[in-house]
């Protein structure tokens, strides 16, 4: 069983609709949540993240986490066709200086949002 | 200010063979780690290098290696290639500091073993 587990898609959806992404994961020492975004050809960007719990909110696009049940959630609203990418959750662990660099990702979710 | 660079961005090699990918992280950024992806096994973490040394390995064979230079630039080597390293291969950079995992991603070497 993989550390992190991510429903590979593809989502389709029409412009406008709410998209929800979601991620579960096994390590309990994982504190620090991600999301990247990852167009064709091009190497993935950081979109949203969190510290531990909560929610956090940028523009049309937030990130939830719930430390409780091990599931991450990103929510992007007015979804556009830009918006077509996949989308890569990725988690990390503290620990001693060492961890920066190392991330634990998802396989990653591929939408699509049609005009 | 320029992103993280990788060169080159296409090769192709043949079974057998050896390669070295290049990686120029983005100025000031002391911490560079590497990434294999593939579409079975998704984005998988290599090493990671911090001032020169190598602070952190993910569960790769030994043909997989690399070094950082004094300024911060990154090479990895693959030797002994077989067909399943075909991947694109990413390098990330991130000041080094902190624990935070906030990677800024280069566009990767995409590399074909025939």
């Amino acid at each position: 069983q993989k550390e992190v587990e991510q429903d590979p898609g593809p989502l389709s959806v029409p412009e406008g609709a709410i998209v929800s992404l979601n991620c579960t994961y096994s390590n309990s020492a994982f504190q620090y949540f991600m999301w990247y975004r990852q167009y064709s050809r091009k190497g993935p960007e950081l979109l949203m993240y969190t510290y531990s719990s909560g929610n956090k909110e940028d523009g049309r696009f937030t990130a939830q986490v719930d430390k409780s049940s091990k599931y991450i959630s990103l929510f992007i609203r007015d979804s556009q066709p830009s918006d077509s990418a996949t989308y890569l959750c990725a988690m990390s662990a503290p620990g001693r200086a060492g961890n920066t660099g190392k991330l634990i990702f998802g396989q990653g979710t591929t939408l699509q949002v049609k005009p | 200010k320029a992103g993280v660079t990788q060169t080159p961005r296409y090769l192709i090699k043949t079974r057998g063979q050896q390669v070295t990918l290049s990686c120029s992280p983005i100025s000031g950024h002391r911490s560079v780690s590497w990434y294999q992806q593939t579409p079975g096994q998704g984005l998988q973490f290599l090493f990671e290098y911090f001032s020169e040394t190598q602070r952190n390995k993910g569960n790769f064979p030994g043909r997989f290696s690399g070094r950082q230079f004094s300024n911060s630039r990154s090479e990895m080597n693959v030797s002994t290639l077989e067909l399943g390293d075909s991947a694109l291969y990413l390098c990330a950079s991130s000041p080094g500091h902190g624990n935070t995992g906030e990677l800024f991603f280069g566009e990767g070497s995409r590399l074909t073993v025939l």
